[in-house]
């Protein structure tokens, strides 16, 4: 257990719809991302909150995409109007400012767009 | 802009064996932190050992150990006495020193670890 929740574990949506994943740390950390996975690749960097704010987006985050992290606690990440490419692992990870400079992964997200 | 590269897309290893993952990264910073990730089949990626850039001296973690080439911008995992469980993906991952901390991962190694 490395301290990240992420629901729901598996999502198989329609082409079309929208989709929200969550993403809840156990404990407090003021860094949290999201990674896109595919498969055979390595996590793509997707975009980065400190606390409640959202410092940096990744080219990848289309208009269709928009993450949110009120209170700098829980975060969601929403994909509007979805296409088969998004079919992906989504993955949160939290970090701490300070000596202990690795991310902590959750089991992610897996999307079936269908 | 960074990269990392892992030229290896799958490894085979015998049981008890030592075997060798290669990364390796570009960057114009003098200040950053490497990592290597392992991801079992469906589940969670895991931190397997860290190193700091502006240490000279190679991280150890137990059975794994690196070898960091800061002028080369190298950064291979060494495995020792390899197990079954040591069966995984793993990825190579860079983290800026500053800014927005972002990790900027390989594509990683499959590594088979053959009984």
């Amino acid at each position: 257990d490395t301290g990240v929740s992420q629901n729901p574990r598996h999502k198989i949506t329609k082409r079309g719809q929208n989709v929200t994943f969550r993403c809840d740390p156990i404990s407090e950390h003021n860094r949290l991302y999201w990674y896109r996975q595919t498969l055979g690749q390595g996590p793509e960097f997707l975009t980065y909150f400190q606390n409640e704010a959202q410092l940096e987006k990744s080219r990848l985050l289309s208009d269709r995409f928009s993450a949110e992290r009120p209170k700098g606690s829980f975060s969601t990440l929403e994909i509007q109007r979805t296409e088969q490419g998004d079919s992906a692992m989504y993955l949160c990870a939290i970090g701490m400012t300070g000596k202990n400079t690795e991310a902590f992964f959750g089991q992610g997200t897996r999307l079936t767009v269908v | 802009a960074q990269t990392v590269t892992q030229s290896q897309p799958e490894m085979s290893v015998q049981e008890a064996e030592t075997v060798t993952l290669s990364c390796t990264y570009d960057t114009s910073e003098s200040d950053y932190y490497l990592f290597w990730y392992k991801q079992p089949p469906s589940r969670q990626m895991i931190l397997v050992i860290r190193q700091e850039a502006y240490k000279q001296q190679n991280a150890t973690e137990n059975r794994f150990s690196v070898n960091f080439q800061k002028a080369a911008k190298s950064f291979s995992l060494k495995i020792s006495d390899s197990q079954l469980g040591d069966a995984a993906m793993y990825f190579c991952a860079y983290r800026t020193y500053s800014g927005t901390y972002k990790y900027i991962f390989g594509t990683g190694t499959r590594l088979k670890v053959l009984a």
